[in-house]
């Protein structure tokens, strides 16, 4: 198996830019986690789907990132408009369930300028 | 309110030092454990897990960890570490629940000198 794929690996940005991370999950996984992690706050869950079904975003810091699982293959995460605190590593996870082991991906580490 | 702790937060160890890295979680329930280890510039990656038997897990690369439900612990140990030891080490809690997540502590960043 692949493991969990994530692109880009790197992503440079100037603020106020649309920013779009892609995630896509081991096959058979049933549940996909987005965290971010940073030196301050280290590592963070921003919001978890189980099914494709968004069940948690608590963690999702405001309105300006969204989260959607169109299928069980494939998942993103945007930020609009970004902005220089946005500047984290970012990992997608995935699990056969929402208790089983995470496998995470290698993250995109992002720098928003 | 769930969380978890990592007491150390840099750990420094000369090559064929035992390792204890400590972790204590705050819920006393059911609760699934997990450490995991993140080597520079890389991503994380699963050591070990408890979900249930035998409270002694052993996991990759020689690491060992005990759960001890009565100090409600997790801690890590390796009996002689190595210079590719050097990692950032994340104990991580499942709570279950309404919302099963998984809740990280802050990491210890170990460094093994050679």
């Amino acid at each position: 198996d692949a493991g969990v794929i994530q692109s880009p690996r790197h992503e440079v940005t100037e603020m106020g830019q649309e920013v779009t991370l892609r995630c896509k999950p081991i096959s058979g996984h049933n549940s996909l986690f987005w965290y971010r992690q940073t030196m301050m706050r280290g590592l963070e869950l921003l919001i978890y789907f189980n099914n494709n079904v968004p069940i948690d975003d608590s963690g999702m810091p405001e309105d300006r990132f969204s989260a959607k699982m169109p299928n069980a293959s494939f998942s993103t995460l945007k930020i609009q408009p970004s902005e220089p605190r946005d500047s984290a590593v970012y990992f997608c996870a995935s699990s056969r369930d929402q208790t089983e082991t995470q496998y995470f991906g290698p993250g995109t580490r992002l720098l928003v300028l | 309110a769930q969380s978890v702790s990592q007491h150390n937060h840099h750990v420094i160890l000369s090559e064929a030092a035992s390792l204890e890295l400590g972790c204590n979680y705050s819920y006393g329930g059911t609760v699934n454990l997990f450490w995991y280890v993140q080597y520079p510039g890389q991503h994380l990656q699963l050591l070990l897990k408890y979900f249930s038997g035998d409270p002694l897990v052993k996991g990759i690369k020689g690491f060992e960890a005990e759960f001890i439900k009565s100090k409600f612990s997790f801690n890590l140990r390796k009996p002689s570490v190595q210079w590719s030891d050097t990692a950032e080490y994340f104990c991580a809690v499942n709570y279950g629940g309404a919302t099963n997540k998984l809740i990280f502590g802050t990491g210890t960043l170990l460094a093994v000198q050679p």
